[in-house]
């Protein structure tokens, strides 16, 4: 994942639109991709996984798409509601189930 | 429900004290829990492995005799911030390892305010 930064990027987005958050990871060995959710105050609850022997998986109102040329990975959310304000972590691992997280990216989401 | 127990949620104590926080894996065992350490709109920094029956691993540059761990049980790992200082306020969380594809669970994490 990429390292910890200062501050979190920020996506704002309206209620009702589809969000996209980018990842980028550093270990091109990494096999196993995870994204987190974390509200305020609350440890990061699991969203949805991806290995890399696919590029695409798809969840409720979530998808994960992984670009493994570029070392990219992103998270889709249709439809985002208020709810879905929070951080969201990209996290990688390989080889072990230890993940690496990303720096995050905090979506604010308007009504 | 959560899977992983995290006690307690916050704790604000006086510099030079010692904070006891908790970890339980709930309806299963984990040999293994992580702890982690996250700063304000940071990501979170991994302290240390927890294994129960044996010693902690530790990240490099945390120190083993500040963040005292004890895994005592499969069900549960103690994370001791000892002599606090207010430098150590941060959030920590812990996470568990669970099912076939070891998916990790996280616990709801403690807020250390030290004064």
């Amino acid at each position: 994942g990429e390292s910890v930064g200062l501050h979190l990027p920020t996506l704002s987005v309206q209620e009702g639109d589809n969000s996209i958050i980018n990842c980028a990871y550093s270990n091109s060995a990494s096999d196993y991709f995870i994204w987190y959710k974390q509200e305020s105050g609350k440890g990061p609850q699991f969203i949805i996984d991806i290995r890399s022997n696919m590029d695409k998986r798809q969840g409720q109102r979530v998808t994960v798409l992984l670009n493994k040329t570029v070392k990219h990975l992103s998270l889709q959310i249709a439809a985002t509601q208020p709810g879905d304000s929070a951080v969201y972590f990209c996290a990688e691992t390989g080889g072990s189930y230890i993940p690496t997280f990303g720096r995050g990216t905090s979506l604010i989401v308007h009504p | 429900g959560a899977v992983v127990s995290q006690h307690p949620s916050w704790v604000i104590c006086k510099s030079g004290t010692s904070v006891k926080i908790e970890c339980r894996s709930l309806d299963f065992q984990a040999t293994t829990m992580f702890w982690y350490r996250q700063f304000p709109k940071q990501s979170l920094m991994l302290m240390a492995t927890s294994n129960e029956g044996s010693k902690a691993t530790y990240e490099q540059g945390v120190e083993k005799d500040k963040f005292l761990i004890n895994h005592a049980s499969l069900t549960l790992s103690t994370l001791t911030v000892t002599s606090a200082h207010p430098e150590d306020s941060s959030f920590y969380i812990c996470s568990a390892p669970r099912g076939a594809n070891e998916k990790l669970f996280f616990g709801s994490g403690t807020q250390l305010s030290v004064l």
